[in-house]
Formats: structure tokens, sequence, C-alpha cells
């Protein structure tokens, strides 16, 4: 049973570009949240997706952007790309409040 | 948000009892207690989680004080795998969106 999966694994972009990447839930899941995790820090909470709606949303400029397609999966768009973006972004799901989530291995982009 | 704090670091040897303690003051009434753990270059690993009672499953027990201000997470015999960074995490329920709030982490070292 494949998990979460986001494509690619690393990127890199330059400064002012766009950016978009994508995750694939886990079978059965719904609900999809992305999270950034700066080197050496813990991860924060970009926003929650679910019904292809955005839910709650973090302390994130509208720079950051989302969308769920009906098949659950879902990409975070960043536009104007600053170097403070260079992170790992991860993808979480999952389907069930009593359940915990499950994370994919994270996109590791660097803006130069 | 209410915030959680752990240890930078602790260090155990293999086979060996690890209890990890987290402190969470300003818990509140929807908060769920969860813990992660995440290996470098991976995403993170749900664990274990809990609201009140303590809680026991094949990775590992909770055990939660009885104010809910703290909590500890238990591997009763760590192994090398083991060795990962632990994240306390308080899920905010409210609005059912289940967000995870990461602290730091405690990094834990298995010796041989």
């Amino acid at each position: 049973d494949a998990g979460v999966t986001q494509s690619p694994t690393h990127l890199i972009k330059t400064r002012g570009q766009q950016v978009t990447l994508r995750c694939s839930p886990k079978s059965g899941h719904d609900t999809v949240s992305w999270y950034q995790q700066a080197l050496g820090q813990g991860p924060q909470f970009i926003f929650q997706y679910y019904e292809e709606e955005e839910r709650q949303r973090g302390n994130f400029p509208d720079r950051f952007s989302g969308h769920q397609f009906p098949n659950y999966s879902s990409e975070l768009n960043v536009n104007a790309l600053l170097l403070g973006d260079s992170a790992l972004y991860l993808c979480a799901s999952r389907h069930d409040r009593n359940y915990g989530y499950t994370f994919g291995s994270g996109t590791r982009l660097t803006v130069v | 948000d209410a915030k959680t704090t752990q240890p930078n670091s602790m260090e155990s040897n293999e086979e060996e009892p690890v209890h990890l303690p987290c402190n969470h003051s300003t818990i509140s009434g929807t908060d769920y207690i969860h813990w992660y753990r995440q290996l470098p270059s991976q995403g993170p690993e749900y664990v274990i989680h809990g609201l009140t009672s303590n809680v026991n499953n094949r990775m590992a027990s909770l055990a939660i004080a009885e104010d809910r201000k703290s909590s500890t997470l238990i591997l009763h015999r760590a192994t090398l795998r083991d060795a990962a960074v632990y994240y306390c995490i308080l899920r905010d329920e409210a609005g059912n969106t289940g967000k995870l709030i990461f602290g730091q982490g405690t990094t834990l070292q298995v010796k041989p």
C-alpha cells in the first residue's frame, strides 16, 4: 500500500520564479495538509485541504496557494520565490481524526 | 496556539527504556497530544496520540499527566533504529482541521 507520494523530490529555482509541488495522499485518505520545514526546525503548518476547499491556513503569505483535486491529490504553489522559501515541503494526509497523519518524504526546494 | 517544550537532546543505551518528556502547560481542552518522529531525510512518522488517558501501541506508550500539562513518551526497549528527532505535538481539533503544531523536538541518540 503506497503511502503519501510527493514530487519532485528535489528542485532548484531562481528567486522570483514560481513553483508547483505535488502530493498524492495515501489510499483512502481525503484530507491533505502541507508543511514547510526549514533546516534544523520543526515543520510549520501552511494549510489544509478537504473536499477541494482550503479549511485552515497557517501564518503564510498569499504567495503560497494550493489546490485539491477530486481524486484528493493536491498541489502547493509558491509565487515570487524568495531565498527564505528554501526548505523541505511536506505533505501529510489522513482519513479520520481518530488516526495520525501519514507524511510523505517531502520536496527539497532550493531557491538561488 | 498552544506550544510544547522538550529537551533538545537525550541519549539512551540500546535495549534500555527511554522516557521522553514534554511540557504543554497551555494545552486547551480540544488539543490532542501527538508524538511523531523523524529520521534523517524522511518525513515525520506517527508514533502515538492521546487525549486524557494513557495509551499503548506496538511502538510506544504515552503517559499523560492528570492535569494534561505534561506527557511522557516511553520506548520500552530502544533500538538503533529508534534514533530520530521526536516531536511532541498538540493537534488542534478546533474547527476540526487537526493541524499539527510542531516544536523543536528532542534528538534521541541510541548507543550500542
